[in-house]
């Protein structure tokens, strides 16, 4: 069976700082690691991660993906109160379009 | 990017009614659509996953008697809570996807409030 484990559950900093939230997964037939945003709504796409070693970055947001180690972590440098949410990464296979998720981070920015 | 709508954003409903919710792709052709439920603090939990045309596949757990999927078009599907109970309020959100893609675009979620 698919799992998605994201750590820490929780993390609390104040605007600044930077913060690393991790995801392991283990997917059968692995095709790429998603992470999304989610406030009070559905989630908000953020990255989609296929290839190993490769940094995306979106502002202040960047995420990496290693295949080897099945890992992924999403970065936030200089934290803003609204940077606060569930962060959440997905993984999905080839065999089709399904996207097993992680149990997510709260994350919450103080001023 | 893909959107896709939902509606009702919200509903409040008695205990023994049915409750439709409608999931739409409105610049796509959403092959596949998914339902995942999501009750507080916790993550997504996919419910079903339906192919346009075909019937629900529905996870484990899931009733499909009691969560009706149709999805009789490439842009919409409709989840019927049906007999709802109290148990059964939560943010229920769909997503929707398009053959060949990786990525599935969400709606904006229903949150079901049963009484």
């Amino acid at each position: 069976e698919d799992k998605v484990v994201q750590s820490p559950l929780s993390l609390v900093v104040h605007e600044g700082d930077t913060v690393t939230l991790n995801c392991s997964y283990e997917v059968t037939n692995f095709r790429s690691l998603l992470w999304y945003k989610q406030e009070k709504k559905a989630p908000t796409f953020l990255f989609m991660l296929t290839s190993s070693g490769i940094e995306k970055k979106s502002g202040r947001l960047s995420s990496i993906l290693d295949k080897k180690e099945l890992f992924s972590i999403l970065n936030i440098t200089a934290t803003q109160t609204g940077d606060s949410a569930v962060y959440l990464c997905a993984g999905t296979n080839n065999a089709g379009n399904m996207l097993t998720f992680g149990g997510g981070t709260r994350l919450m920015v103080k001023p | 990017g893909a959107v896709v709508s939902q509606h009702p954003s919200r509903v409040i409903c008695k205990s023994g009614t049915s409750v439709k919710i409608e999931c739409r792709s409105l610049d796509f052709q959403a092959t596949t659509m998914f339902w995942y439920r999501q009750f507080p603090k916790q993550s997504l939990m996919l419910m079903a996953t339906s192919n346009e045309g075909s019937k629900a596949t529905y996870e484990q757990g899931v009733e499909k008697d009691k969560f009706l999927i149709n999805h009789a078009s490439l842009t919409l599907s409709t989840l019927t809570v049906t007999s709802a109970h109290p148990e059964d309020s939560s943010f229920y959100i769909c997503s929707a996807t398009e053959t060949g893609w990786v990525e599935q675009f969400f709606g904006p979620g229903t949150r079901l409030t049963v009484l």
